[in-house]
């Protein structure tokens, strides 16, 4: 069966203050990592996709990376906006397309 | 373009009733997604629809609960005789195709159980 495990549960950052959240997984055949983000009240909102070990997206202060057991969320001088709960997610192998939840890393950002 | 759309955004009712939950997918979505949300945990898979088929129906909790997608668009979840256990927001998503893709979900629709 799938696994994802998120840590922190939270963090408090400083605004500029930069960090990392983990994603480490366990699946049968990796067909896609995915990065949401999700705030209170509203459905998750997609930020980005890798499907293999090496692969790295960025996008604004954001940029994920991805290994063959875990995945990391690089946030570079964050912002107060930033603040949210961060999703990782995983698409196995086989004929199953759901996808696999980790209960998420709290961030908060302050001034 | 308009995103996943869930009706309604939020519903209270009383244990022992039936509910439905509306999703409308993006336009051209082929697969259909349903998870839940509960307090403190992460998104649970419910069931996915390609087409107006369900190929995988595992997650669902009980024979409670059902779920029909119809046109290839519209989706209905439908939870019978509901149980305070039931309260959770629950969540649609919809992908252009199947695995591997994207899942774009909608708002959630927050149903409380009392």
């Amino acid at each position: 069966e799938d696994q994802v495990t998120q840590s922190p549960e939270a963090l408090r950052l400083q605004e500029g203050e930069s960090s990392s959240l983990n994603c480490s997984y366990t699946v049968s055949g990796l067909r896609g990592l995915f990065w949401y983000r999700q705030d209170p009240g509203k459905g998750p909102e997609f930020l980005f996709t890798l499907y293999s070990a090496g692969e790295e997206k960025e996008k604004e202060r954001l940029k994920a990376t991805l290994t063959k057991k875990e995945s990391f969320l690089h946030i570079t001088a964050p912002k107060p906006e930033d603040s949210a709960t961060y999703l990782c997610a995983v698409q196995g192998g086989g004929t199953a397309s759901k996808l696999t939840f980790g209960t998420g890393t709290r961030l908060q950002v302050t001034l | 373009g308009a995103g996943v759309s869930q009706s309604p955004s939020n519903k209270v009712t009383e244990k022992g009733k039936d509910v439905e939950l509306r999703c409308d997918p993006i336009s051209g979505h082929t697969a259909l997604y349903w998870y839940r949300q509960s307090l403190g945990q992460g998104l649970e898979f419910l069931i996915y629809f390609q087409g107006n088929s369900a190929p995988d129906k595992s997650g669902l909790p009980s024979d409670r609960f059902s779920a029909e997608r119809t046109g290839g668009s519209v989706s209905t979840l439908t939870i019978q005789r509901t149980q305070q256990e039931d309260s959770a927001v629950y969540l649609c998503a919809s992908s252009l195709r199947v695995a591997p893709d994207t899942q774009y979900f909608g708002p959630g629709t927050r149903l409380t159980v009392l």
